[in-house]
């Protein structure tokens, strides 16, 4: 088991450009979270998903955020426009339904100048 | 996925000695518990689990102690060893089942 998969591992961008952050979540798991972690304000849930549908997206922060899940295997965050205070490592995560202990991927590092 | 630069509290810890992590949680209807460790340039990992159901449970080296009265969990780490080093996180998955809600995190050193 390969767990769970994101990329890029560090991203460097322009403020004004388009950034898009890809997950694949452990085969067989039906949940997958995308989380944010700052200094300020540690990890911040920004919206979950249950086979492939959003659940919750309260904690996406705005309009220039986006997620989706077009199927089992794969998901992406994408940010547009990106703005400095985006900068950020995101997390990936998933999970089976009856049991709360998620797998985190190992991050997506982003920085936006 | 680097936690450095967070401005966490910070245990030191002398290598074998044991190591107590507190954490306090907000919402009396979570009836689960978690512990994560995030090591510099990855993602959290569990550690242990507990349910609201149990006030300690055991792991290898490590024990989970819950008091839902005050709201206060805490991590038992035996014998810590520089492999300890990591931010630990606990996490409670609150009224809406799945999703967890993380506690701002203690950074652990262990000293030789």
């Amino acid at each position: 088991d390969a767990g769970v998969i994101q990329s890029p591992r560090h991203e460097v961008t322009e403020m004004g450009q388009e950034v898009t952050l890809r997950c694949k979540p452990i085969s067989g798991h039906d949940y997958l979270f995308w989380y944010r972690q700052t200094m300020m304000r540690g990890l911040e849930l920004l919206i979950y998903f249950n086979n492939n549908v959003p659940i919750d997206d309260s904690g996406m922060p705005e309009d220039r955020f986006s997620a989706k899940m077009p199927n089992a295997s794969f998901s992406t965050l994408k940010i547009q426009p990106s703005e400095p205070r985006d900068s950020a490592v995101y997390f990936c995560a998933s999970n089976q339904q009856g049991f709360y202990g998620y797998t985190f991927g190992s991050g997506t590092r982003l920085t936006v100048v | 996925g680097e936690s450095v630069g967070l401005h966490l509290p910070t245990l030191s810890v002398q290598e074998g000695d044991n190591s107590i992590i507190n954490c306090a949680y907000s919402n009396s209807a979570s009836d689960y518990f978690i512990w994560y460790k995030q090591e510099s340039g990855k993602g959290p990992q569990f550690i242990i689990d507990i349910r609201s159901n149990m006030d300690k449970r055991q792991g290898q080296r490590v024990t989970v102690l819950l008091n839902k009265t005050v709201k206060h969990l805490s991590l038992q780490i035996a014998a810590t060893q520089p492999g300890d080093s990591a931010v630990y996180f606990c996490a409670e998955n609150g009224a809406a089942g799945n999703k967890l809600t993380f506690g701002g995190g203690t950074r652990v050193l262990v000293k030789p």
